[in-house]
């Protein structure tokens, strides 16, 4: 079965910094992965997401995520951390089974919290 | 272009009353899914509708959840008999018809709160 895990439930980290969320996934097939952020109250938006290729992917406000096929990893990175940042920060993961259904598999989110 | 919208956003309801949560995805989109966020957790997948193909209702904690889909437009998510523990935000994404690898796109959420 998939699943997501997301080990840290809050980061903590000055402005200016760099950041890192940890996210670790588990699917027998080839992994599409994704991150997303939340803002309170507000629905979930997304930052990037690794379908093939390059392993470093680029995304929204600055955030790259390293897939690591050995270490079954997509780390959310982002060299100088804004206070702005800080929001509920998820990682998911769909299968590459040949199944019909795209639903995507959540892990528990990691709250970030970017002091100035 | 607009958005993923849900209505309400906030709905109050006493226990055993039936809510009716509705969707709409952006235009274009034949994919829709329906998520429920429970407080400090992440999202469970409900269900998910595309185009004209049965629905994926695997998701679904109980028979008291359903939901509809008027073709490749707007769905409402029916929750009878509410009871506490369906308090939760209920969240839509709509994602287009390319493939596996297609973003979701997620709406504001519907806060169910049941008294």
């Amino acid at each position: 079965a998939q699943s997501v895990a997301q080990p840290e439930d809050q980061v903590n980290v000055a402005e200016g910094n760099p950041l890192t969320v940890k996210c670790t996934y588990s699917v027998s097939g080839n992994p599409y992965l994704f991150w997303y952020v939340q803002y309170p109250n507000r629905g979930l938006q997304f930052l990037l997401k690794y379908i093939t290729g390059d392993n470093l992917v680029k995304g929204s406000y600055g955030f790259e995520a390293e897939f690591n096929k050995s270490q079954t990893s997509f780390h959310l990175k982002k060299p100088s951390a804004l206070v702005s940042d800080s929001a509920l920060y998820f990682c998911a993961v769909r299968e590459d089974y040949g199944g019909a259904t795209n639903k995507l598999i959540f892990g528990t989110g990691t709250l970030l919290a970017v002091q100035p | 272009g607009a958005g993923v919208s849900q209505s309400p956003s906030n709905k109050v309801t006493e226990k055993g009353k039936d809510v009716e949560l509705r969707c709409d995805p952006i235009s274009g989109h034949t994919a829709l899914y329906w998520y429920r966020q429970r407080l400090g957790q992440g999202l469970e997948f409900l269900i998910y509708f595309q185009g004209n193909s049965a629905p994926d209702k695997s998701g679904l904690p109980s028979d008291r959840f359903s939901a509809e889909r008027t073709g490749e437009s707007v769905s409402t998510l029916t929750i009878q008999r509410t009871q506490q523990e369906d308090s939760a935000v209920y969240l839509c994404a709509s994602s287009p018809p390319s493939g596996m690898s297609d973003t979701q796109y997620f709406g504001p959420g519907t806060r169910l709160t049941v008294l």
